[in-house]
């Protein structure tokens, strides 16, 4: 059975902190692992990922693949209070284009 | 370019009463389409997915069912409501490419309360 755990479940930083989310998936001919963030409503798209080793980066963000070790971080860099949301992850497969989405990470930034 | 419409954003309904959700696509042709549900805190649920006109994929077994009668339209319905269906409902399309960007985009959800 196809799955994807993300760690922290959730957790609490102050501005100006780093954070390093994880996200680590099990799914059978993995394609592409993809990380959103949601806020209040609909998750908006951030990276896809698709080879071990190459960082992406957008701004404060940036994330990274292992292929061998079948895991994802995705790094928060002097976090701000627009940063608090949900953090999903999804990895999809060769099939019919099915996203296995993990439970999230729900970030806090305090002031 | 591409936008993905849902209604209604916000849906309160009694138990026993029928459902209906709907999801539109513009921008492109033959999207897989998804609808997922979200309960409080949790992760995306995926519940039925098609890759074309009347093909349905049902991932997990409820009272609720999907029908997609035209390439860019997607319905979820129920004809009785369960206070478990409570929670927030997300319509979604994906095309995929070979050796392309494999992305999925969200409509805006309808977030349900079941009373």
């Amino acid at each position: 059975e196809d799955k994807v755990v993300q760690s922290p479940l959730s957790l609490v930083v102050h501005e100006g902190d780093t954070v390093t989310l994880n996200c680590s998936y099990e799914v059978t001919n993995f394609r592409s692992l993809l990380w959103y963030k949601q806020e209040k409503k609909a998750p908006t798209f951030l990276f896809m990922l698709t080879s071990s080793g190459i960082e992406k980066k957008s701004g404060r963000l940036s994330s990274i693949l292992d292929k061998k070790e079948l895991f994802s971080i995705l790094n928060i860099t002097a976090t701000q209070t627009g940063d608090s949301a949900v953090y999903l992850c999804a990895a999809t497969t060769d099939s019919w284009g099915k996203f296995q989405f993990g439970a999230g990470t729900q970030v806090v930034v305090t002031p | 370019s591409q936008t993905i419409h849902q209604w209604p954003a916000t849906l309160v309904q009694p138990v026993g009463s029928p459902l209906s959700l709907e999801c539109t696509v513009e921008g492109t042709s033959n999207p897989n389409l998804y609808w997922y549900r979200q309960a409080a805190g949790r992760g995306l649920q995926l519940l039925f997915y098609s890759v074309g006109i009347g093909q349905i994929s049902s991932e997990v077994p409820q009272n609720l069912s999907a029908s997609r009668p035209q390439d860019r339209q997607f319905i979820l319905s129920s004809k009785k409501l369960l206070l478990s269906d409570s929670g927030f409902y997300l319509c979604a399309w994906s095309v995929l490419f070979s050796g392309s960007t494999d992305t999925q985009y969200f409509g805006p959800g309808t977030r349900l309360t079941v009373l």
